[in-house]
């Protein structure tokens, strides 16, 4: 049972440039979550899914996009990166509204 | 709104010496609350919860934590350090629908020989 993966691990983006982070979830999991990390600051949400086809904000969502097509996977895009997006990124996913998260083990971003 | 203040963003204890991590947090009425530990380089796990059932909560790895309504607080213990308790331990309480959770800031717990 895989969990929740994340790709890529690792990534150097330039100004301007635009990514997609992959999440996917072998659970059968309905809530799925976007969060940054950034040192000192804990975890802010970007976005968030309660089901396949319903996306929303969370607390920081500008400067990305993230669609749910499917209750597996839960992509976010980048679509012009900046040096203020520099920061690691989580994936989570839930079966419902407990409060226990299952995170991916994280994609470190740097924009340069 | 409910938000949660880890009081120390640094704690050092001695292998075998007991371990506080301090959380206080603001609600207005008697939140859940949750303890999540994030080893180096891997992603978050839930340590143990509280969902007003009971106000001493176990959880994994012989850490546990008290709810204290009349000092708002929820600080996690343990008896006894171990080498691979060093990690970063994240308060939260859930803000919100759709399972929304507030983190705070961490702390973060070194562990010497």
């Amino acid at each position: 049972n895989a969990g929740v993966t994340q790709t890529p691990k690792f990534r150097i983006l330039k100004i301007g440039q635009s990514m997609t982070l992959q999440c996917a979830q072998d659970m059968n999991h309905n809530y799925m979550y976007w969060y940054r990390q950034d040192p000192g600051m804990g975890l802010k949400l970007i976005y968030y899914s309660v089901g396949a086809g319903i996306t929303d904000k969370g607390e920081v969502p500008n400067g990305y996009n993230v669609s749910r097509s499917t209750t597996e996977d839960f992509p976010l895009r980048l679509e012009l990166a900046a040096p203020s997006q520099t920061s690691v990124y989580f994936c989570a996913s839930s079966y419902k509204n407990t409060g226990e998260l299952f995170f991916g083990e994280g994609s470190r971003l740097t924009v340069l | 709104a409910q938000s949660v203040t880890q009081l120390d963003s640094h704690v050092s204890v001695s292998e075998g010496t007991p371990v506080l991590l301090r959380c206080n947090y603001s609600s207005s009425y008697s939140p859940s609350l949750f303890w999540y530990v994030q080893h180096p380089n891997k992603g978050l796990q839930l340590l143990l919860k509280y969902t007003s059932a009971a106000t001493l909560v176990k959880g994994i790895n012989g850490f546990e934590a008290e709810f204290k309504k009349s000092e708002t607080s929820f600080h996690l213990t343990k008896p006894s350090a171990h080498m691979s308790d060093a990690a970063e331990y994240f308060c939260v309480v859930p803000t919100g629908g759709g399972n929304k959770l507030t983190f705070g800031t961490g702390t973060q717990l070194k562990v010497e020989l």
